[in-house]
């Protein structure tokens, strides 16, 4: 079946450091790749997205590309802000085209002044 | 009020109450769904609605029952919950639920606890 694998356990670091979150997906066809972000107390937004192999999303200064040979999304920001503190997850969307998505479990970042 | 927008923020019941989750969506959208997240858990998708029909039910226990009156409304009606149902219940909407991916929206969710 379809899942979406993040590294364990939250990040926190200091602004302006480089901002790196790993994701691993497994999928019987070619989805869709996504990265949402919750912000405290709000529900998920959709942060950016890749359709297809090496399609490169990008928003906010947020970053991730579609890496069909590693299946990897992984989703970097090179100066973070207090204001991108936040949980973070990765999804995919099923390739039978029904509109469902899978997520991991999400990274919760914290960013230090 | 725009987008999708849930209520009631914060429910704390007992285990033998009876509450309901209300969920409105604003966008003119088709489709509607209902996830539970729990702490350390990924997103569990619980119900999706496509023109007020029923196309999803994932397993989900008899004691959430939901209830899709209309295109923008949707409901989780709650009864005889355990205390491992207290969780976040996310509310989100897309333009349709099949054919190529739309975005789904989600709404800021209802905070349940169960005692």
């Amino acid at each position: 079946g379809n899942s979406v694998t993040q590294m364990e356990g939250p990040v926190t670091l200091s602004e302006e450091a480089f901002l790196t979150i790993n994701c691993t997906y497994t999928a019987t066809g070619y989805p869709s790749l996504f990265w949402y972000v919750q912000y405290p107390g709000e529900g998920l937004q959709l942060l950016l997205k890749a359709t297809k192999a090496d399609d490169k999303g990008s928003n906010k200064g947020f970053e991730a590309t579609y890496r069909k040979e590693t299946t990897s999304f992984h989703l970097e920001k090179g100066s973070v802000q207090v204001s991108d503190s936040a949980v973070y997850f990765c999804a995919l969307s099923d390739p039978g085209g029904n509109n469902r998505l899978a997520f991991g479990k999400g990274n919760q970042v914290v960013v230090i002044p | 009020e725009t987008g999708v927008t849930q209520t009631p923020r914060h429910l704390v019941m007992g285990m033998t109450n009876k509450k309901s989750l209300k969920c409105e969506q604003h966008l003119g959208h088709n489709a509607m769904y209902w996830y539970k997240q729990s702490a350390k858990k990924p997103l569990e998708l619980m119900f999706v609605y496509s023109l007020e029909e029923r196309v999803e039910n994932n397993s989900v226990p008899s004691r959430f029952s939901p209830e899709c009156p209309n295109s923008s409304h949707l409901f989780l009606h709650l009864h005889t919950l355990q205390p491992e149902d207290s969780a976040l219940y996310l509310c989100a909407s897309s333009q349709n639920s099949r054919g190529a991916y739309n975005e789904q929206f989600f709404g800021p969710g209802t905070r349940l606890t169960v005692l």
